[in-house]
């Protein structure tokens, strides 16, 4: 089955800039979703289709999505902005999950 | 505005079933897939399946090994997923979720469903 992986924990400084990698099988292929997570609530979507942003969601927030790689990029980073981060994509009409990174902001 | 309200904590103990409902408003229910979520504390979000809530096609995970049903009611506006054969490892948050703007993303999520399984 199809596997999505991502870093368990990435840390980052107030003001500077975070990334988050999610590797998968020809990821590049498919469209990447990034989740935001904190504790006690609902996921909240960041990033859909690569590299869009809904509505509502800071321009600090950004993504890309070439090969086997997506990436979830915070400029200037909040400490708002600590939380779990989760991928997404699709396969075969199945939904796929990474399995998670913790963003702490130092 | 979109909601997805989710039906309260369930205790259940090994062997039962749960059965959990989500109800949408804000939008028009059979032109949306609603997908099941669920998370293990302290977990990472684990997909379950899906329904098309027009036709009521459903596509679920093989890991849960034919033990989830997901089913819907279209004059109630309500899906519903129901687990089988309760282990401990089916603790969990149980959510669902949609994509009513076309985003291929969950852009709408429920506030979540404790079930725990215990004897």
């Amino acid at each position: 089955s199809y596997e999505l992986i991502q870093p368990p924990s990435v840390s980052g400084s107030p003001g500077q800039t975070a990334s988050i990698t999610c590797s998968g099988d020809k990821l590049g292929d498919k469209y990447a979703s990034w989740y935001q997570q904190k504790p006690g609530q609902s996921p909240v979507l960041v990033i859909y289709q690569d590299n869009k942003r809904p509505s509502g969601i800071p321009e600090r927030f950004s993504g890309s999505n070439s090969g086997n790689t997506a990436t979830l990029t915070i400029s200037g980073t909040q400490a708002v902005d600590e939380a779990d981060y989760y991928c997404q994509a699709w396969d075969s009409s199945t939904v796929v999950f990474g399995g998670g990174t913790r963003l702490t902001v130092l | 505005q979109v909601q997805l309200v989710q039906s309260g904590a369930e205790e259940k103990k090994p062997g039962a079933s749960v059965k959990v409902s989500c109800k949408a408003s804000g939008y028009t229910f059979t032109r949306h897939a609603i997908h099941w979520v669920r998370q293990a504390p302290g977990q990472r979000l684990e997909w379950m399946g899906w329904i098309n809530t027009g036709d009521g096609n459903t596509k679920c995970s093989q890991n849960l090994q034919g033990r989830v049903t997901i089913t819907r009611d279209t004059s109630a506006n309500t899906a519903y997923m129901e687990l089988s054969s309760l282990r401990s490892e089916d603790t969990s948050m149980y959510y669902c979720t949609c994509s009513v703007a076309g985003l291929d993303a969950f852009d709408f999520w429920g506030q979540g469903t404790m079930v725990t399984v215990s004897s």
